[in-house]
């Protein structure tokens, strides 16, 4: 099993442009998610997923959109790329939220650069 | 305002010394889980803690959930070069919500041979 993949691994981007990050897990996980990483600031939550077709935002989701067409695919854009975007996004995903605790799988990020 | 507070932020240590990381926060959480990063990687799950009070060891590691559910601590005796990297703690149930975590602010720690 691959796990967690994310594509593509490094980017730059000029202001205004636009991308798309690709997020692949391969463990029939139900939860998807895509993190941000900064210094100092540990992981913020961007936007996530609890099953195929479904989006919810999370503490910092201007800027971004997210689509979760197929369940072990989740996709995050931006369609107007900004100097604050610079950062390592991180995707996750988890098998379920059983009970109270549960496991997050992370990707090896994509270290982006908005220029 | 990070709603899960780390310290320190940074530490650099001899191999051999003894170390401690606090997570804080004025919020209660269901379940606290610490998690490890090295560079160019993601985070990888060390251990998670759900009763107030838990302690749980893993070899060299311990790692305790405080009494109120709202703070966290891990332990590292004798540490070793290998132990190098950022950890992370992440509270679950924040305000009642089961799907998602809250990361603190992260401690980068260096074991210097």
């Amino acid at each position: 099993n691959a796990g967690v993949t994310q594509t593509p691994k490094f980017r730059v981007l000029k202001t205004g442009q636009s991308m798309t990050l690709l997020c692949a897990q391969d463990m029939n996980h139900e939860y998807m998610y895509w993190y941000r990483q900064d210094p100092g600031m540990g992981l913020r939550l961007i936007h996530y997923s609890v099953g195929e077709g479904t989006t919810a935002k999370g503490e910092v989701p201007d800027g971004y959109n997210v689509s979760r067409l197929k369940k072990q695919n989740f996709l995050l854009g931006l369609e107007s790329a900004a100097p604050s975007q610079t950062s390592v996004y991180f995707c996750a995903s988890s098998l379920t939220a059983s009970g109270r605790a549960y496991e997050q799988y992370f990707g090896p990020g994509t270290r982006l650069t908005v220029t | 305002t990070q709603l899960l507070e780390q310290s320190p932020q940074f530490l650099s240590i001899q191999e051999g010394e003894n170390l401690t990381v606090y997570c804080n926060s004025s919020s209660v959480f269901s379940s606290l889980q610490w998690y490890r990063q090295e560079p160019g990687e993601g985070p990888v799950l060390l251990v998670t803690v759900v009763t107030g009070g838990e302690v749980k060891k893993l070899k060299r590691l311990t790692f305790q959930f405080g009494d109120a559910r709202k703070d966290s601590s891990l332990h590292i005796t004798a540490a070793q070069p290998g132990d190098t990297g950022l950890y992370l703690c992440a509270g679950g149930g924040y305000g009642g919500a089961t799907n998602k975590l809250i990361f603190g602010t992260g401690t980068l720690l260096a074991v210097q041979p």
